[in-house]
């Protein structure tokens, strides 16, 4: 099974920050990557499908880029509204694997 | 407007059974397929299962294979996980999600969850 990790697990950030999480697959996994955003006692929320499409909705501050086993989230200018948790999301293959969450917290 | 409604979590006991329903509305919903994600308390997500539109192919979870099976009736635009055998560990809330059509299938929309509580 693929193993997905995500740095950092926790992360301090102010509003307007420039921000990047990280994700790692642990074999590669062409572009097959999705980003999540959840909020506590929320589901998840798509941001990012196929590694750096932006899903209809979501904000242009939030980009992602990767391709193989390397993978980021990049969020350009940190609104309140952003301190949730983020997940990545392998769709390469069955069985499929999240990484462990980044949670983005107010400084 | 794609919904999807989860329910008939509850508190059953180790060893129990207990079959989960997700019912579907706003987008034809033999034509995606659709998995299970469970969340345990103060924990990640974990993908559980998923099954294709219609039902001919279906994938686990090491950790629920031989214990839960999805199915679905899309005459009645309703996914289900039957689960088995149930273990304190399968404590979460267990969300419906649907795939997108594309370049990749990933999960585009999802439930807003169902409890499951396994406990003596």
């Amino acid at each position: 099974a693929i193993q997905m990790t995500q740095s950092p697990s926790s992360l301090s950030a102010s509003v307007g920050d420039r921000v990047t999480i990280t994700c790692r697959a642990s074999q590669g996994i062409r572009n097959d990557l999705a980003w999540y955003q959840q909020k506590p006692g929320k589901a998840p929320k798509l941001l990012i499908y196929a590694a750096s499409s932006l899903q209809s909705g979501v904000p242009s501050r939030f980009s992602g880029s990767g391709s193989g086993t390397d993978f980021t989230l990049t969020i350009s200018s940190l609104q309140p509204e952003d301190f949730a948790t983020y997940y990545c999301l392998q769709d390469y293959i069955y069985p499929r694997s999240f990484g462990q969450g980044t949670k983005l917290e107010i400084k | 407007e794609v919904q999807l409604l989860e329910s008939g979590g509850g508190l059953v006991q180790p060893g129990g059974s207990l079959r989960i329903s997700c019912v579907a509305s706003g987008f034809t919903f033999s034509s995606y397929a659709m998995s299970w994600v469970r969340q345990g308390p103060g924990k990640g997500l974990e993908w559980v299962s998923t099954i294709s539109g219609s039902g001919g192919a279906t994938y686990y979870a090491d950790s629920v294979k031989g214990r839960f099976t999805i199915s679905r009736d899309n005459s009645k635009n309703t996914l289900f996980l039957q689960m088995n055998s149930l273990r304190v560990e399968d404590t979460a809330v267990y969300y419906c999600a649907k795939h997108r059509v594309g370049p990749t299938d990933t999960l585009d929309y999802w439930g807003q969850g169902t409890l499951v509580t396994v406990s003596s």
